[in-house]
Parts: C-alpha cells; structure tokens; sequence
C-alpha cells in the first residue's frame, strides 16, 4: 500500500465511449501526476497538477482530460480514444510548492481500447 | 533534454547473487530516483538521492555527479527480487525524466 488508490484497475473501452479514470492520495501531498506506461516504453509524464493548479500539460490530445477538484482527488476523463491510447495509466503524488520530491505510485489502470 | 539510459536491458540472476543495475543521463540533475514495478503494474518508490549512498536492507544506492551515474545494487538476491527496476532522474525545476527500465529475473 502506498498511499495511493486507483479505480478502476482494468478497463476496456470502445472508441466511442466516455469514462473516466480516478486517483485518490491519502499522503496530504500537493502535487498529483498522471503518467502513461505504454509497453516496452518508459513512463510518460501527461500532466501535473499543484495545489489543484495545472502546471504542465506535456503535449497530450485533448481527448484526454484531467480534473483535479481538491489535492486529494485527480480523475482523468477519456473520450473518442483510439487503439494506441491502450496502455497503463498511473497517477502519482508528491510534496508540491515547487519542490518535486519523491512520487508515490497508485497501482495503475490497465485500458484497452477495442 | 534529459536522455536517462539503463543498463543492461534484462538481466537473469541466480539466488543469492549479487546484482549491479546501473543508470546514467546526460545532464546535470538535482535528484535521482530509483523504483520498483512489479508484474502487476504498480511502482514502489525504493531510493530518492541526490549525492552519495543510500541502503536500505539488501538494497543499496549509489550516486556519482560528476560522472553523470547510479547503480543500483542488490545482495544476497531472492525470487522475489524479480522486477523492473526503473532510474528517474531530475533536473533543477523539472519534472522527473524516466528510464526504460532494467528487467530482473531471479531464478530459485
């Protein structure tokens, strides 16, 4: 256990269809982040969030849309995905306020996208 | 940019050998961060260094600046030591850069 939960651990989805991811971190950490783990690829930064402020978007399509209501919750709201967006999505947090310090994991979504 | 590079790519261990990943990036950082991600998926946190050695039980980190590298090392390995070992590095106000990752077999 680290802390950090992710629902749900495997989705499939069409290329149609509308869900959502969702993090939630019980560290009282700042920063959240969610990353992309394709396979036989490293980790993908896609976005950053302090203090519920969006600090980096790294170049992602919007049909990809993050939402961090409070420092406690990150969801990540998908639509009209294709095939390659079939990967393992992980959330992470950590101390914000400008000082990035050691992340911790949530345990990943698996997506497929059909 | 930051390239972060592992080596080697995989690695078969016997149990009870002694194990070296290493880690090297081309530019100067402010922290190194060393996980672990099971078959499963999820990623535990092992290491975050910045200068000098780190242990932790069977596990041990080491960092040189000025040559740009980390190893990582394991004594006494065990099955379930089998794992992708993953080097992330940071720049000064950057976000973590990660490696492709190291993947560990233990054989009983």
């Amino acid at each position: 256990e680290t802390g950090v939960t992710q629902t749900p651990r495997h989705l499939v989805m069409g290329m149609t269809n509308k869900k959502s991811l969702k993090c939630e971190q019980h560290l009282g950490h700042n920063a959240m982040y969610w990353y992309k783990q394709s396979a036989k690829k490293p980790l993908e930064l896609m976005f950053v969030y302090n203090f519920k402020e969006q600090t980096e978007n790294n170049s992602v399509p919007s049909r990809f849309s993050p939402e961090c209501p409070n420092s406690s919750h990150l969801f990540l709201h998908l639509h009209t995905l294709q095939p390659e967006d079939s990967a393992l999505y992980l959330c992470a947090s950590s101390q914000g306020g400008g000082v990035v310090g050691e992340q911790y994991f949530g345990p990943g979504t698996r997506l497929t996208v059909t | 940019k930051n390239e972060v590079e592992q080596s080697p790519q995989n690695l078969t261990a016997q149990e009870g050998e002694f194990i070296t990943i290493n880690c090297s990036y081309s530019v100067g950082i402010s922290a190194l961060h060393w996980l672990q991600q099971h078959p499963g998926g999820g990623i535990v946190s092992l290491f975050m260094l910045s200068s000098g050695k780190k242990k932790h039980g069977r596990l041990i980190a080491t960092i040189n600046i000025q040559e740009k590298h980390s190893s990582l090392h394991i004594t006494a390995s065990h099955p379930r030591d089998s794992a992708v070992y993953i080097c992330a590095v940071r720049a000064k106000g950057q976000n973590f850069v990660f490696g492709p990752g190291t993947r560990l077999s233990v054989l009983p």
